[in-house]
């Protein structure tokens, strides 16, 4: 089945400062989404970017399906944007809703 | 529009008892999928239900079961339980192969 592997791990930084969170996968797909997970545990949906870019104020993100990689960006941080970001893929026709999770980004951003 | 709710959200169980989530999916929804979140192997799929049949499923024993009615509102349970069951249970719905929408979660702790 599809793999999905995230860089960095964990990843620190600066109030005020951009970030670029990496997602890999192993094969083409027809699903990538982007999740934000609350400290209560709930995933909040980001982007749902099989292809293409999108862009939500300081949030954006980019899928290059051919060469099987999505990138998050974030700009300007703020504290609130601390937590764990997951990447997460689906393929196949028989496996589209078979939706397969990287270990995430643990993003902690420092006033 | 109403999100996905998951009942109940906090649960303690005994080694070996039995139990039951579950999930009332986004109205119109027909596909609701389980996933368990735990520290050490992160989110992984447990199963996929559409329609009332299950389309995928997941590298679980056979203690993980699950079921969906004819509202879509679907069921999982896990008997014999043990320890390494504590986990958060996330349950997720989607049209057809489209975008996944989280419910909040169910925290079961095994003691």
């Amino acid at each position: 089945g599809i793999q999905v592997e995230q860089s960095p791990p964990d990843l620190i930084l600066q109030e005020g400062a951009n970030s670029t969170l990496r997602c890999n996968f192993s094969d083409s797909v027809n699903n990538l989404q982007w999740f934000h997970q609350n400290p209560w545990g709930q995933l909040i949906n980001l982007f749902y970017i099989p292809s293409g870019t999108k862009q939500n104020g300081r949030l954006s993100a980019t899928t290059v399906a051919t060469e099987r990689y999505s990138l998050l960006y974030i700009s300007s941080s703020q504290t609130t944007d601390s937590g764990v970001y997951f990447c997460a893929a689906a393929g196949g026709y028989s496996s589209a809703s078979k939706i397969i999770f990287g270990s995430g980004t643990r993003l902690s951003i420092r006033p | 529009k109403a999100g996905v709710t998951q009942t109940p959200r906090y649960l303690i169980k005994t080694r070996g008892q039995q139990v039951t989530l579950s999930c009332s999916p986004i109205s119109g929804h027909r596909s609701v999928s389980w996933y368990q979140q735990t520290p050490g192997q992160g989110l992984q799929f447990l199963f996929e239900y559409f329609s009332e049949t299950q389309r995928n499923k997941g590298n679980f024993p056979g203690r993980f079961s699950g079921r969906q009615f004819s509202n879509s509102r679907s069921e999982m349970n896990v008997s014999t339980l043990e320890l390494g069951d504590s986990a958060l249970y996330l349950c997720a719905s989607s049209l057809q192969n489209t975008e996944a929408f989280f419910g909040q979660g169910t925290r079961l702790t095994v003691v």
